[in-house]
């Protein structure tokens, strides 16, 4: 089955920027999608399609996909964007939807 | 506004069942496709399953670890959105939410992504 790998964590100082990476066989070949998920609270998609941003996500977001990594950039990082940051894609091979391991965001 | 309302959730006993319902509103239900996710206490995000509209279809999805024992209905006059959960183990424990799953094609094929999530509902199965 295809698996999606993200690091554990990932620090970022006020305001610089913070790159979360999500490593697949191929994943330049497929769309990705990036979802932000705060304690206690639902996921929120904050760009899909690799580098789409969803209306009401700041442009402190955004994201590349390319060969075997694709990347969700925070530029910026404020504390507000502390969350977990998770990837996705549709596998076509199984015709399943397989997410990425998340990574915890801290923003230090 | 779009809004998703999960109810249904509870303990229950291992092998015991369960139906969750989620209702929809603030936008055309009966286009929508549908999926359930599900998040294990301290886990990362796994996806449950899925149903097409009527239109296309009606049909569902399973995730490996649930087919066979989970189900996935509609009720377009309703809005709601079910999953019905039989012969339940403990590692089914999560928070499942239901989605609205966005669906697009191009030269790599077929993908998809949630937006918007409901606020989930916490299933507990334990003896």
């Amino acid at each position: 089955s295809y698996e999606l790998t993200q690091p554990l964590s990932v620090s970022v100082a006020l305001g610089q920027t913070a790159r979360i990476t999500c490593g697949g066989n191929n994943i330049g070949s497929k769309n990705v999608h990036w979802y932000q998920q705060k304690p206690g609270q639902a996921p929120v998609l904050v760009i899909y399609r690799d580098s789409n941003r969803p209306s009401g996500i700041p442009e402190r977001f955004s994201g590349s996909n390319s060969g075997n990594t694709a990347t969700l950039t925070i530029s910026r990082a404020q504390a507000g964007d502390e969350a977990d940051y998770y990837c996705q894609v549709w596998d076509s091979s199984t015709a399943l939807c397989v997410f990425g391991t998340g990574t915890k965001v801290t923003v230090l | 506004e779009v809004q998703l309302v999960e109810s249904g959730g509870g303990l229950v006993k291992p092998g015991g069942s369960l139906r969750l319902s989620c209702a929809a509103s603030g936008f055309t239900f009966s286009n929508a496709w549908m999926s359930w996710v599900r998040q294990a206490p301290g886990k990362g995000l796994e996806w449950v399953g899925r149903i097409k509209s009527k239109t296309d279809g009606g049909t569902t999805d399973y995730a490996a670890p649930v087919k066979g024992r989970f189900t996935i209905s509609r009720d377009d006059s309703k809005n709601t959105l079910y999953l019905q959960m039989n012969s339940l183990k403990t590692e089914d424990t999560a928070v499942y939410y239901c989605t609205t799953e966005r669906n697009y094609y191009d030269s790599s094929g077929y993908s998809n992504w949630f937006d918007p999530w409901g606020q989930g509902t916490l299933v507990t199965v334990s003896s």
